[in-house]
C-alpha cells in the first residue's frame, strides 16, 4: 500500500496568512493527489483534484502544487471559515489511502 | 440537487449487524461508483473499498473482507454497507462518497453526511 505522510499535525495560523501543507507519497503517484477539507463532525469536501486542479466552487485561495511525491496544499489569505483538517488522498492505485491530516487552528 | 444522504446513526451490540443504506439523488446513480470510507472516533480514514453500480461488482480493502457486504437497489438509486458480527473497534462514522473521473484521475466528489455506527454493550 501507499503510505500519505502529512509531517504536521496541526498548525496555528491567523486570518489573512499564507499557509502551506506538505503531503508525502511513499512511491510516484504521477498527479493523483486529492485533498479534502473537513469541519468538525461534517463530511469531507473534495479542494483539489490531480494535485493541482480547483473544484468547481471552492475558493481561489486554494491552490494545490506538486508531482511524483511531493505535494502542497496552499492557502492565500486564510479566512475563518478555513480552520479545519485537510487531508490528502492518492488516487494512483488500490487501495486508495489517505494521510493524517493537518489541523490548522487560529492562532 | 446532487447530494448523498445517509441513513441515521445506529447503537448496537457486539456481535450485532448494521446495514447503513446511501440514496443517490440528482445524478445518474449508475454511471459513478460509490467508495466507502470508515472514520473512527478522532481518527483519520480508512478507504474500505467500492462498488460498481452499473455492474454491482464490489471490491473490499484488505481489512474489510469477511464481514462487510456492499450492495445496491438501482431501482431505488441506494447503496448498502452491511456489517456483520460487530465488535467494538467497528465504532466509527462510515461515510459513502461518489467517484468521479476527471483531469485523467479519480476522486471523490461528493460525500454523505456520514453515519455513526457504535458498538457497545
Amino acid at each position: 500500500d501507499i503510505q500519505m505522510t502529512q509531517s504536521t499535525s496541526s498548525l496555528s495560523a491567523s486570518v489573512g496568512d499564507r499557509v502551506t501543507i506538505t503531503c508525502r507519497a511513499s512511491q510516484s503517484i504521477n498527479i493523483w493527489l486529492n485533498w479534502y477539507q473537513q469541519k468538525p463532525g461534517k463530511a469531507p469536501e473534495l479542494l483539489i483534484y490531480a494535485a493541482s486542479s480547483l473544484q468547481s466552487g471552492v475558493p481561489s485561495r486554494f491552490s494545490g502544487s506538486g508531482s511524483g511525491t511531493e505535494f502542497t496544499l496552499t492557502i492565500s489569505n486564510l479566512q475563518p471559515e478555513d480552520f479545519a483538517t485537510y487531508y490528502c488522498q492518492q488516487s494512483y492505485n488500490i487501495p486508495r489511502t489517505f494521510g493524517h491530516g493537518t489541523r490548522v487552528e487560529i492562532k | 440537487q446532487v447530494q448523498l444522504v445517509q441513513s441515521g446513526s445506529e447503537l448496537k451490540k457486539p456481535g450485532a449487524s448494521v446495514k447503513v443504506s446511501c440514496k443517490a439523488s440528482g445524478y445518474s446513480f449508475t454511471s459513478y461508483a460509490i467508495n466507502w470510507v470508515r472514520q473512527a472516533p478522532g481518527q483519520g480514514f480508512e478507504w474500505m473499498g467500492w462498488i460498481n453500480t452499473n455492474t454491482g461488482n464490489p471490491t473490499y480493502a484488505q481489512g474489510f473482507t469477511g464481514r462487510f457486504v456492499f450492495s445496491l437497489d438501482t431501482s431505488v438509486n441506494t447503496a448498502y454497507l452491511q456489517v456483520s458480527s460487530l465488535k467494538a473497534e467497528d465504532t466509527a462514522v462510515y461515510f459513502c462518497a461518489k467517484e468521479v473521473v476527471a483531469a485523467g484521475g479519480k476522486n471523490l466528489q461528493l460525500w454523505g453526511q456520514g453515519t455513526l455506527v457504535t458498538v457497545s454493550s
